[in-house]
């Protein structure tokens, strides 16, 4: 069974620039969310995406978008980047039959440094 | 609005101590779910239990146990014997449930508590 997976592990921005970041779920898994994580601080949920729309979403703004495909993967689509996006970007799947409270597995992250 | 309160930010002990990580939670909705998670060095969180708002058994897996009090909103994390493979940063976290919208169930977390186990 694959884990969840993130790409690229590392990248570097400035700031204005808009940046990609990609996930791919767990085998078995139809739900994934994304996470901001600061450095010292716990993680703060952006997005959820289930069945390819998003249906839950944190304290953040437009410029923070994303897609989940037919497979299940996703993406996290970030414009305009400022200084405060550096963090670690976490990617979680989970497999949802409509409600919540479902165990979440989440992948290594990518680090994101706007300079 | 809902809050995870990890009011210890780092502890320090040797190994086969035993170290109680406290969790302190705030919701308005009946039914929830209760998460420990843990972040060795390497970034990635790792899944340790999942409780849901209307079972407060203890329970126990190995060295790992934890106690969930409904009455004080607590959901605290005991390793018994330390070692020092469980030095790392651990979460708790909140999950609302929601019947509506797909059950949307992002995750509320504390800012965790750094757990050093010294040889």
């Amino acid at each position: 069974e694959t884990g969840v997976t993130q790409s690229p592990t590392h990248l570097i921005k400035t700031r204005g620039q808009q940046v990609t970041l990609r996930c791919s779920s767990q085998s078995g898994h139809n739900t994934v969310s994304w996470y901001q994580q600061a450095l010292g601080q716990g993680p703060q949920f952006i997005f959820q995406y289930y069945r390819e729309e998003e249906n839950g979403r944190g304290n953040f703004p437009p410029r923070f978008s994303g897609l989940q495909f037919p497979n299940y993967s996703s993406e996290l689509n970030v414009n305009a980047l400022e200084l405060d996006d550096s963090a670690l970007y976490l990617c979680a799947s989970s497999f949802s039959s409509g409600r919540s409270g479902n165990e979440q597995f989440f992948g290594p992250g990518t680090r994101l440094t706007v300079l | 609005a809902q809050k995870v309160t990890q009011a210890q930010t780092e502890i320090s002990v040797v190994e086969k101590e035993d170290v109680t990580l406290d969790c302190v939670y705030e919701t308005r909705d009946t039914t929830y779910y209760l998460f420990w998670y843990k972040q060795p060095p390497s970034g990635e969180l790792v899944f340790l239990i999942r409780r849901n708002s209307f079972d407060e058994q203890n329970e126990i897996s190995g060295r790992y146990s934890w106690n969930f009090q409904k009455s004080t909103s607590s959901f605290n994390f005991t390793i018994t014997a330390s070692q020092v493979v469980d030095s790392a940063v651990y979460f708790c976290a909140l999950s609302e449930v929601a019947d509506s919208g797909g059950g949307a169930d992002g995750l509320t977390f504390g800012k965790g508590t750094h757990l050093i186990i010294q040889p």
